[in-house]
């Protein structure tokens, strides 16, 4: 089974500042690593996406993540962030079988 | 603009009706799953079809039940509706992503389901 833990309900960073998503995975067999954003009353957009190969992954808007196997982590970055960011990440596992796990959501609030 | 579509967008019912919410994929697409978001929390899996049979289902009782049809569209039908049903429910088809490089998962707006 997988599970996933985002450390953190909600994050409050100022507009211009860097942010980090903390996000753990809990999984006895290979995965696929993704991140979402949730706008508020819209469906699911990938953020990135990690299957293998390099750690660190660059997505959309100004998004990293970096896989690290060691701390089961999958934690989501961006060194400047825009009031247009607001909304709710969603950290995810599939175990390649195209089902995916989600976790909880951290809320990004964007500070003037 | 992923090219899902989900119909209707807001549904109320009262508890002990059925429902039915539809979901329209990208041609080519022959994989859907469906997704209950309750309020504050994270998709949850109900189950996937794949050219029109189960192909996995999540922790959700048998009250939730699909169809998915040839033209690529699809149905959730969830039968004696509880409180709990309350949530934005999420249909995706999975496809090729070209600027990826690989399959992935498309993500409908979603409708959202309150039971009174």
């Amino acid at each position: 089974a997988q599970s996933v833990t985002q450390l953190d309900s909600q994050v409050p960073v100022f507009e211009e500042a860097p942010v980090e998503l903390r996000c753990n995975y809990s999984s006895s067999v290979s995965v696929y690593l993704f991140w979402y954003v949730q706008y508020p009353n819209q469906g699911l957009q990938l953020l990135l996406k990690y299957l293998s190969g390099s750690t660190l992954v660059k997505g959309i808007n100004g998004f990293e993540a970096e896989f690290n196997k060691s701390q089961t982590s999958f934690h989501l970055r961006k060194p400047s962030v825009h009031i247009s960011d607001t909304a709710e990440y969603f950290c995810a596992v599939s175990p390649r079988d195209d089902k995916i796990i989600f976790g909880k959501g951290t809320r990004l609030h964007i500070l003037p | 603009e992923t090219g899902v579509t989900q119909s209707p967008t807001h549904l109320i019912k009262t508890r002990g009706q059925q429902v039915t919410l539809r979901c329209s994929s990208q041609s080519g697409h022959n994989t859907v799953s469906w997704y209950q978001q309750a309020l504050g929390q994270g998709p949850q899996f109900i189950f996937q079809y794949y050219r029109e049979e189960e192909n996995g289902r999540g922790n959700f009782p048998p009250r939730f039940s699909g169809l998915q049809f040839p033209n690529y569209s699809s149905e959730l039908n969830v039968n004696a509706l509880e409180l709990d049903d309350s949530a934005l429910y999420l249909c995706a088809s999975t496809g090729w992503a070209s600027g990826r490089g690989s399959n992935e998962q498309f993500f409908g707006p979603g409708t959202r389901l309150t039971v009174l």
